[in-house]
């Protein structure tokens, strides 16, 4: 079936740091492509989508590009802050069945002054 | 921004209880989702409810589990009898429509400990 795959956590980065998080998906068809966010203590918002290949999504600075050829969805964000601490989802929503969103298992991410 | 609300935030029940979780989806929107996050491991679909009956619904959703939408606004999720393993944090989530355009929001979660 369907499924995310994410590096494995957790990261620590200093402030200003140049941040990837990577992910790969398994999908038999066209799935929409998204970056989920928990902040400690929070509940899961949506950071950024992508629905069809080469779409870049972005938000607060963050991106992540639609790749078909190599299934990848790859979170960057040029310059981290201490806010930004949390745990990063990657996730598909099947084309078949919008219903179900897929989730990774999430990658935590610390940044330190 | 319009916003899922979900009740209470932290439960504590004894196993073999019956649970109710409740949440409040975003009022114009027409697709509901319980899911789950057991602790350290992936957020995992539960069910999805349109039009008053359940769409679609994982394996871990089993006689154990069911949902209802007993008014205009509310969107329930009762686990008859709690096991050990049902301790875990449960998302309610709503969609407006069903296309590769609409996001569904997600609610903060409610923590539910069987112990």
């Amino acid at each position: 079936g369907d499924s995310v795959t994410q590096m494995e956590g957790p990261v620590t980065l200093s402030e200003e740091a140049f941040l990837t998080i990577n992910c790969t998906y398994t999908a038999t068809g066209y799935p929409s492509l998204f970056w989920y966010v928990q902040y400690p203590g929070e509940g899961l918002q949506l950071l950024l989508k992508a629905t069809k290949a080469d779409d870049k999504g972005s938000n607060k600075g963050f991106e992540a590009t639609y790749r078909k050829e190599t299934t990848s969805f790859h979170l960057e964000k040029g310059s981290v802050q201490v806010s930004d601490s949390a745990v990063y989802f990657c996730a598909l929503s099947e084309d078949t069945s919008y219903d179900k969103v897929i989730f990774g298992p999430g990658t935590s991410l610390s940044v330190i002054p | 921004e319009p916003e899922v609300t979900q009740t209470p935030s932290h439960q504590v029940t004894q196993m073999g209880q019956e649970v109710i979780l409740r949440c409040v989806p975003i009022s114009n929107h027409l697709y509901f989702y319980w899911y789950r996050q057991i602790l350290g491991q992936k957020v995992e679909f539960l069910v999805s409810f349109y039009n008053n009956e359940i769409s679609e619904k994982s394996e871990i959703f089993d006689d154990q589990f069911s949902v209802e939408r007993p008014d205009g606004s509310n969107f329930t999720l009762k686990i008859r009898s709690t096991k050990l393993e049902d301790s875990a944090m449960y998302f309610c989530a709503s969609r407006l429509g069903q296309d590769s355009g609409n996001t569904i929001y997600f609610g903060e979660g409610s923590w539910l400990t069987v112990v």
